[in-house]
Parts: structure tokens; sequence; C-alpha cells
């Protein structure tokens, strides 16, 4: 079993609808949470970056942690079809040999 | 601000060939990390170097090997080349301490 699971998908929604994106991890270890974007022939890039439990906001994201449940997730509201990508979970751990783990990812489609 | 910056963007190899890859990370970047990413396994964490120290490494056969010189830049190196190794392989700098790690666009290694 992986240490952080995170549908593939791929996900298909219409142009200004709510994106909801979550991963689940089984290691109390991880401690920082973070959701990369990664578009087509590119490396993926930060968009968010957390540590407690609770919601934090930026712009059209917000990130939720729930760490009692080991659950995070990804909102995106009036999505844009420039957010089509992949989004990746990732989780960093101060102890262990691999410290940032990432999620399989979550290939998004925003059709107009 | 110069970003993360891998050379070559792409290459083709033959079987039993051995390749090097090229990262320069951000500029007072310590932490160069890198990561093999297929479309099966997602990001598979390869090695971190921190220093010119390697910090970490991942299950990953000793045909992967790599080094970190007094610049930060680092080089990895994978001897004898399997069909299998063929992927996107992705560098990432960060500051050194808990934080995100910025990626380069990757090295797309094709094995023929």
């Amino acid at each position: 079993q992986k240490e952080v699971e995170q549908d593939p998908g791929p996900l298909s929604v219409p142009e200004g609808a709510i994106v909801s994106l979550n991963c689940t991890y089984s290691n109390s270890a991880f401690q920082y949470f973070m959701w990369y974007r990664q578009y087509s022939r590119k490396g993926p890039e930060l968009l968010m970056y957390t540590y407690s439990s609770g919601n934090k906001e930026d712009g059209r994201f917000t990130a939720q942690v729930d760490k009692s449940s080991k659950y995070i997730s990804l909102f995106i509201r009036d999505s844009q079809p420039s957010d089509s990508a992949t989004y990746l979970c990732a989780m960093y751990r101060i102890q262990g040999a691999q410290k940032l783990v990432f999620g399989q990812g979550t290939r998004l489609t925003i059709n107009p | 601000k110069a970003g993360v910056t891998q050379t070559p963007r792409y290459l083709i190899k033959t079987r039993g060939q051995q390749v090097t890859l090229s990262c320069s990370p951000i500029s007072g970047h310590r932490s160069v990390s890198w990561y093999q990413q297929t479309p099966g396994q997602g990001l598979q964490f390869l090695f971190e170097y921190f220093s010119e120290t390697q910090r970490n490494k991942g299950n990953f056969p000793g045909r992967f090997s790599g080094r970190q010189f007094s610049n930060s830049r680092s080089e990895m190196n994978v001897s004898t080349l399997e069909l299998g190794d063929s992927a996107l392989y992705l560098c990432a700098s960060s500051v050194g301490g808990v934080g995100g790690y910025t990626f380069g666009s990757g090295t797309r290694l094709t094995v023929v």
C-alpha cells in the first residue's frame, strides 16, 4: 500500500465548476502538506503549502487538511480552462529517507 | 530570478549505454533532489544532496548515482540503461529546510 493515495482520474468538468481533489495518507509522521500543479511537458509547480489542520485560501484555491482523518483536499472555485493540468498532492516529514512523498497525481480537464 | 535548469531537455539512448543529466538549482539553494516520473509509478524519489553530500537515497538500483558540486549544481548518472529507465527525470531544489521544492522542467529520457 502506498503511503499517499490519490485518484489518478481523469477528471473532466465544465468551466466555472467547483473542483474537488483529494488525497489520503497512512503515515502520521507527515506534518507539511502541499499541492503541486503540473502542465504537460513541465515540472511540477508549488500551488499551496500548509502545516496545520484547517483551511488555507489563496485566490480561487483552497487547501484543506484533516490530520485526524489523514485526508487533504484542494478546491478550485470558478474553474478555468487554464486550470487543466495534473494536480499532485505531496507530504513532507522531518524524519525518514524520503522526506517529500507524492501522490500519483490527478489529471484535470476544464471544458470551455 | 532564474529557476531550476535541467539539461538536456530530451535524450534518446540505446540499451546498455550510460547517461548523465545535469541540474542547476536556484541560486542560494543548497539542497537538490532527483525524482523519476513515469505514468505508472508517478514521482519516485531517487536521492537528495545537500552541500555536496548525499543525504537520502530512494529504492533504486546502484546503476543510478549522483553527485553535487561545490556550487550546488548536481548531476545524476544512469549506467547500463534499460528500457524501463525511460521516464521524465526531475530535479528539485530547496533552501534545505522544510518547505516547498522548486522543480525544473525535467529531462525526458527515452531508451530504445
